[in-house]
């Protein structure tokens, strides 16, 4: 399965858009792109996924490279209750496999 | 509606103890995994279950054993505990659909274990 590279950290400010970014150039034609967060001492949870198209929902937006080989999770306000572990991953639409999280990215948000 | 639910919270095991880690959906999914995080670092898949009557070894498989009791359960057993078990256990599950559109994966909260 196709893996993905995150920055290990970012800061933010509260209030402010934050970017985070991914990094998945092998990405294959049926991979979604997932991307979920994980507040200390909890589950991960879900936050966003697309396929092709740029994709908005009520938590995040999720930008997508015209080629696929990148992304980018943005919060558009960030908040204190936003500092997470956010960890973006690749699902292959067409066959079910091993679903592999990397380390992910911490976001800090500084009231 | 519960979604995934993990039993133990917590637990204390000695070198060469066993133990089963429960795990239990109510969403219908046919889809279930098991991941361990230690600390500081991302999660690491270590069995997984596509379908009932089916299992997968993931990433870190060695030491560990699952059985997929049925739709809604997906067990993870360690039958000779050793200090480098001591992490903590999530358990997760999704809807797969070959060809159709990918669904979230729902996660539980976690057996904190530690391996005396």
């Amino acid at each position: 399965d196709a893996k993905t590279t995150q920055p290990n950290s970012m800061e933010s400010n509260e209030e402010e858009p934050v970017h985070l970014p991914c990094n998945h150039s092998t990405i294959s034609g049926t991979d979604y792109i997932h991307w979920y967060r994980q507040l200390p001492s909890q589950g991960p949870e879900y936050v966003i996924h697309g396929l092709t198209s740029n994709v908005n929902n009520r938590m995040a937006s999720l930008a997508i490279a015209e080629d696929r080989k990148s992304s980018t999770l943005i919060l558009h306000r960030a908040t204190l209750r936003d500092a997470a572990v956010y960890y973006c991953i690749l699902r292959d639409g067409g066959s079910q496999g091993n679903l592999i999280f990397g380390k992910g990215t911490k976001l800090s948000v500084k009231p | 509606n519960a979604g995934v639910t993990q039993t133990p919270k917590f637990q204390v095991l000695k070198t060469g103890q066993s133990m089963t880690l429960q795990c239990a959906q109510d969403m219908n999914h046919n889809s279930m995994y098991w991941y361990r995080q230690d600390p500081g670092m991302g999660l690491r898949l270590i069995y997984y279950s596509a379908s009932e009557g089916t299992t997968d070894k993931g990433e870190v498989p060695n030491g560990y054993n699952v059985s997929r009791l049925n739709k809604r359960e997906f067990s993870l057993r360690l039958e000779s505990a050793a200090p480098s078990q001591t992490s903590v256990y999530f358990c997760a599950s999704t809807q797969f659909a070959a060809g159709g559109r990918s669904s979230p994966l729902h996660f539980g909260n976690g057996t904190r274990l530690t391996v005396t």
